[in-house]
């Protein structure tokens, strides 16, 4: 069974740094593109970043390139996202979530970590 | 304000059909595939249709997607209660290599 929990959201001051770490079991990890989505609260989805099988390649939604960085490790099964000068508008739920080899979609979904950028 | 344009909100009586539409434009829809997705409250988005049109396991086939030109469409048949829900289409825009999904459409099963 394909599984993905994510951890480490919390609450930051603006201007802080996050890491937010997502576990991945049920599959090989190093086959699959994966992706960060994050909702704010009462509002929709929002894509923010996905990664290659290897980490060899990312993209980044405009509002975040500069500040947030994907990655991964396979070997430990985990996919990570450091958030670096966060902001009130970055509150939300993160969702880490896996793309169909077959190209964007997200398909599996975790069952996201909050995030909450206040003073 | 997100550049695929989703209704707000619908809403039909149990047992009746719904469409939702998504409209985006060529560098989005028109040159890729769309997917849609269920999220009940306080869940995770659920994954409905992938490639326009096709069903995961599992997903009953009251459920269907199209796609024509830079517009995409879900259809609800046989609607129930447990569909109350939000609903959102998703694709990729070619051209800025990012992933990103409608505004959200809320189902209210009257």
């Amino acid at each position: 069974e394909v599984q993905l929990v994510e951890s480490g959201g919390g609450l930051v001051q603006p201007g802080g740094s996050l890491r937010l770490s997502c576990a991945a079991s049920g599959f090989t990890l190093s086959s699959y593109w994966m992706t960060w989505v994050r909702q704010a609260p009462g509002k929709g989805l929002e894509w923010v970043a996905n990664i290659k099988q290897d980490g060899a390649d990312q993209y980044y939604v405009g509002s975040v390139r500069g500040r947030f960085t994907i990655s991964r490790d396979n070997a430990r099964n985990s996919l990570y996202l450091q958030m670096n000068s966060l902001r009130a508008e970055d509150t939300a739920v993160y969702f880490c979530a896996r793309e169909q080899t077959s190209g964007w979609t997200p398909d599996y979904w975790g069952q996201g970590t909050l995030v909450t950028v206040s003073s | 304000q997100s550049v695929l344009t989703q209704p707000p909100s619908v809403s039909a009586a149990p047992g009746q059909k719904v469409s939702i539409s998504c409209s985006g434009s060529s560098s989005n829809i028109g040159n890729n595939y769309v997917s849609w997705y269920q999220q009940l409250p306080g869940t995770a988005p659920k994954l409905l249709i992938y490639d326009n049109s096709k069903r995961p396991s599992g997903i009953p086939d009251r459920f269907s997607g199209s796609k024509s030109g830079t517009s995409a469409t879900l259809v609800i048949t046989g609607l129930q209660t447990g569909d109350e829900a939000d609903y959102y289409c998703g694709t990729r825009d070619t051209t800025l290599s990012i992933g990103m999904f409608g505004g959200g459409t809320k189902l209210t099963v009257l």
